[in-house]
C-alpha cells in the first residue's frame, strides 16, 4: 500500500518549457488535491478534483492545467513554465466519505524554473 | 472564500516546556480543523483533527480547542521534546460543499531548545 505516489521528486526546467507532474493514490479516495508549498506562504491549492470526472480551480490556478485520468491519477502540467512557478508541489487525496476527512500527502516535487 | 491566519510565524521552546500556536478562520461554516506535522524535506502529517460539533480534543501531549463563536481553534502541545522541532500547520474546510477543499495558515517553525 504505497498511498500516494508523485513523480518526478525533482525537476529542474528552463524558462518556457512544459511538463507534468504524475500523482496516483492506491487508497480508493475520491478526491485529489494539488497544492505548492513557498516559504512563507504556507499550502496554497492550485487545483482539485472531487471526484473521477471533475476538476475545478483553487486559490493558484493561473499557467497550471490538470486532469484527472481515472480514480487513481490525477497530473498537473505547466504548459510554459516561469521562474514565478519555482515550488514544491503536493499532491493529495481524501475519502468523501463524510467519516473521513483528513488528506493524505505525497512526498512532494521540488521544480526549480530557471 | 475562506482565509485562515495563524500566528506565531516561529517559536522557539526549551525542552520540557509547553508551545501554543493560534489559528483564526474567516468562513462561520467551516466545521473541520486539522493540524499538520511537517519535518524539514517531508511531506505533511496529520497529527490531530477537529471537527466543529467538538470543543477540545487530546491525543496524548497534543490538544486542540475550538471556539466557534470567536472562529479560533489552537494546538497545544505539553512537555515538548526534540522531535516536536517542525513546521505546524492549521487548516480549515467545509465539508458541506460535497469536497474537502483544505485552505491552510502559513504554518509555525517550532524549534524546542534541549
Amino acid at each position: 500500500n504505497a498511498g500516494v505516489t508523485q513523480t518526478p521528486k525533482f525537476q529542474v526546467l528552463k524558462t518556457g518549457q512544459s511538463m507534468t507532474l504524475q500523482c496516483a493514490q492506491d487508497m480508493n479516495h475520491n478526491s485529489m488535491y494539488w497544492y505548492r508549498q513557498d516559504p512563507g506562504m504556507g499550502l496554497r491549492l492550485i487545483y482539485y478534483s472531487a471526484s473521477e470526472g471533475t476538476t475545478d480551480k483553487g486559490e493558484v490556478p493561473n499557467g497550471y492545467n490538470v486532469s484527472r485520468l481515472n480514480k487513481r491519477e490525477f497530473s498537473l502540467r505547466l504548459e510554459s513554465a516561469a521562474p514565478s512557478q519555482t515550488s514544491v508541489y503536493f499532491c493529495a487525496s481524501s475519502a468523501l466519505d463524510r467519516l473521513i476527512y483528513g488528506y493524505t500527502f505525497g512526498s512532494g516535487t521540488r521544480l526549480t524554473v530557471v | 472564500g475562506e482565509n485562515v491566519e495563524q500566528h506565531p510565524s516561529t517559536l522557539s521552546v526549551q525542552e520540557g516546556d509547553s508551545a501554543v500556536i493560534k489559528c483564526t478562520y474567516s468562513d462561520s461554516a467551516s466545521n473541520y480543523f486539522p493540524w499538520y506535522k511537517q519535518e524539514l524535506g517531508k511531506r505533511p502529517q496529520l497529527i490531530i483533527d477537529i471537527r466543529s460539533n467538538v470543543g477540545e480534543k487530546k491525543d496524548q501531549r497534543i490538544a486542540v480547542t475550538l471556539n466557534k463563536t470567536a472562529k479560533h481553534f489552537s494546538l497545544h502541545i505539553t512537555e515538548t521534546q526534540p522531535e516536536d522541532s517542525a513546521v505546524y500547520f492549521c487548516a480549515a474546510s467545509n465539508s458541506g460543499a460535497g469536497s474537502y477543499q483544505l485552505t491552510f495558515g502559513k504554518g509555525t517553525k517550532l524549534s524546542v531548545i534541549p
